[in-house]
């Protein structure tokens, strides 16, 4: 059974900071992994999609890593700005086509 | 935006009675999944529907039952309802092809029980 966890679970920076977020997943036979930012009550939005085949996605301020092979992925956000507060989740897709979610991190950017 | 869009955005029922939630899924897809999400965690997968038919479900009794429609749109029902489905409701849309597609999300129906 696919297992997501997310650390850390919050985290609060100061504007400008560049940071990493973290997700790990125990079944490496992922067909992709993505990244969705939530705001409080309101649904995901999608940030980054990365195949099982590719390394690393970017977009904007955003990139994203996958190592497939150690069960991990990364989010860098580069000079952060109070914007960017919300919950950040990733989720695995396996065979069934179901999504495998993580706990999220709590992210606060100060200005 | 997404194109997902979920009705009604916000219900109060009563424990015992029945609840159906609506989604209407972005244009092109043919797949639709639920999630729920309980205050504080990631969503768990609920079942996925694809071209009508169930395509796989999570760790949900049967009181949890959907329908997919003809143009692709999807219902959530959940009967007998009880204090802990009180959560937000995600809905997902997908073209599943080989398993490499990405998932767009509505905005969610928050359920609250009483």
């Amino acid at each position: 059974k696919q297992e997501v966890t997310q650390i850390p679970a919050a985290l609060s920076v100061p504007e400008g900071e560049n940071l990493v977020l973290n997700c790990s997943f125990t079944d490496s036979a992922i067909y992709n992994l993505q990244w969705f930012r939530q705001d409080p009550g309101k649904g995901l939005t999608s940030l980054l999609l990365i195949q099982s085949s590719q390394r690393e996605q970017t977009s904007g301020r955003l990139n994203a890593s996958l190592d497939k092979s150690s069960g991990r992925s990364t989010l860098y956000i580069a000079a952060s700005q109070p914007g960017d507060s919300a919950t950040y989740l990733c989720a695995v897709r396996n065979a069934g086509n179901m999504l495998t979610f993580g706990g999220g991190t709590r992210l606060m950017v100060k200005p | 935006e997404t194109g997902v869009t979920q009705s009604p955005t916000h219900l109060i029922k009563t424990r015992g009675q029945q609840v159906t939630l609506r989604c209407s899924s972005q244009s092109g897809h043919n797949t639709v999944s639920w999630y729920q999400q309980a205050l504080g965690q990631g969503p768990q997968f609920i079942f996925q529907y694809y071209r009508e038919e169930e395509n796989g479900r999570g760790n949900f009794p049967p009181r949890f039952s959907g329908l997919q429609f003809p143009n692709y749109s999807s219902e959530l029902n959940v009967n007998a309802l009880e204090l802990d489905d009180s959560a937000l409701y995600l809905c997902a849309s997908s073209f599943e092809y080989r398993g490499n597609t990405e998932a767009f999300f509505g905005q969610g129906t928050r359920l609250t029980v009483v």
